[in-house]
């Protein structure tokens, strides 16, 4: 089975601090996917990045960034925490139903990290 | 911009019950279309994907069908157990690579 490990399960964290989210995923799957979920608001998407090195904004790239050195690593920053950004933040990564392509991903989820910002 | 709607937000049904929740989406240009369950304070597990071509996908007690040109989507839980309480989450691919979910249906099966 695909294995998608977010490192920390509950953060709390002080606003004005630095907060890295990590990552890992066991399969070798091209896709990442940072989502964010709050009550009422449903999933909305961070960034995701389709190769090593590579990343695109989603719906809600403010505050954020992100990084992908290595394609099984994917890492979500908050450069200066708010209390604004205290959520679920969920990780996934998909690979494409036919190779090559970029419709039809399946997405694997992480188990989610909890981070509140004081 | 795509969005995708689940209705009903809440639904309680007594064990044993057939039940149907809704998804609908306002672009029917999509690539595939996910069912996912969540269990509280956890992460998604993906239940079914219909891809834009086919019509139904099933899974032991599960079936989830998909009308494109309607923009709508059905997922049928047969014989609903306690254990299928849980948040049911739908959700498209249509811009190639990142999924628009809908808010989910909070589904309660009591005993």
């Amino acid at each position: 089975d695909v294995k998608v490990t977010q490192s920390s399960r509950y953060l709390v964290k002080r606003t004005g601090e630095k907060v890295f989210l990590e990552c890992v995923q066991d399969m070798d799957h091209e896709n990442m996917f940072w989502y964010r979920q709050d009550p009422g608001l449903g999933l909305r998407l961070i960034y995701f990045s389709y190769d090593v090195k590579m990343k695109e904004k989603g719906d809600i790239p403010e505050g954020y960034s992100v990084s992908r050195e290595k394609k099984e690593r994917f890492s979500l920053i908050l450069e200066s925490a708010s209390t604004n950004q205290t959520s679920m933040y969920l990780c996934a990564s998909s690979y494409p139903l036919r190779v090559g392509t970029a419709g039809a991903n399946v997405l694997t989820f992480g188990a989610g990290s909890r981070l509140t910002v004081l | 911009k795509q969005e995708v709607t689940q209705i009903p937000a809440a639904l309680s049904v007594p064990e044993g019950e057939n039940l149907v929740l809704n998804c609908s989406f306002t672009d029917s240009a999509i690539y595939n279309l996910q069912w996912f369950r969540q269990d509280p304070g956890k992460g998604l597990t993906s239940l079914l994907l219909i891809q834009s071509s086919q019509r139904e996908q099933t899974s032991g007690r599960l079936n989830a069908s998909l009308d494109k040109s309607s923009g709508r989507s059905t997922l049928y839980i047969a014989a609903s157990q306690p254990g299928d309480s849980a948040t049911y989450l739908c959700a498209v691919e249509s811009s190639g690579y990142a999924l628009n979910f809908g808010k989910g249906t909070s589904l309660l099966v009591t005993p």
